[in-house]
């Protein structure tokens, strides 16, 4: 079955300082997602990509989708400590199924 | 707070008893999702509904694990004969398109 991994799996960070997470899949992908758990929570929804070398904007952070379409990129600049969390990015198996990677944990040190 | 809800929070129970989770989606929302957490893992898929109807189940799952979904609306995941490996956070998730909104989850705990 498809498979989506996320490296790195930890990152620790000096406040203000970028931090990027790659995520790649086995398998091409009609869409990207990704997401962010913070520590205690629950993973929530942050941008969808759907168009091969999109890039999309939310404030600091920045999401790539690769033009062949298996591979993405969030990249958070100059971070701050609400920045901390897990990202996940997912892909859909199918129109329906959708699946996770095992996240990228950020740490901030202050 | 997406506007999903689960229940119970949390769950302890002893090894070898059933367990039975609930899950209410965002009301107009169609597809209905389970997944598992493990600490330091991604989301797991376990199952999925479109409305009443059950469209894939994990091969991961045992016959232990049963979800339903009765008029589409909330759904039920029951685990019989709980396992110590059962321990884990259990997330619910709706949609309507891909986004997928996640409730707090429950955690079990089996002792």
């Amino acid at each position: 079955g498809q498979q989506v991994m996320q490296i790195p799996q930890y990152q620790h960070v000096q406040e203000g300082e970028d931090f990027t997470t790659y995520c790649n899949s086995s398998t091409t992908l009609s869409n990207i997602q990704w997401y962010k758990q913070r520590p205690g929570g629950h993973p929530v929804f942050l941008i969808q990509l759907v168009k091969s070398g999109e890039v999309k904007k939310q404030k600091r952070l920045t999401f790539q989708f690769g033009e062949a379409k298996k591979n993405s990129s969030l990249h958070i600049t100059a971070t701050q400590t609400t920045d901390v969390g897990t990202y996940f990015c997912a892909g859909p198996e199918r129109d329906d199924k959708i699946i996770f990677g095992k996240g990228t944990r950020l740490h901030i040190l202050p | 707070d997406t506007g999903v809800s689960q229940n119970p929070r949390h769950k302890i129970t002893k090894r070898g008893q059933n367990v039975t989770f609930r899950c209410d989606p965002i009301s107009e929302h169609n597809r209905l999702y389970w997944y598992r957490q493990t600490l330091g893992q991604g989301p797991e898929f376990l199952t999925y509904f479109q409305n009443e109807a059950q469209l894939e189940k994990s091969r991961l799952l045992s016959d232990r694990f049963s979800a339903e979904r009765p008029k589409g609306s909330f759904s039920t995941l029951e685990i019989q004969r709980t396992e110590q490996g059962d321990s884990a956070m259990y997330l619910c998730a709706s949609s309507l398109s891909n986004t997928q909104y996640f409730g707090p989850g429950t955690r079990l705990t089996v002792l």
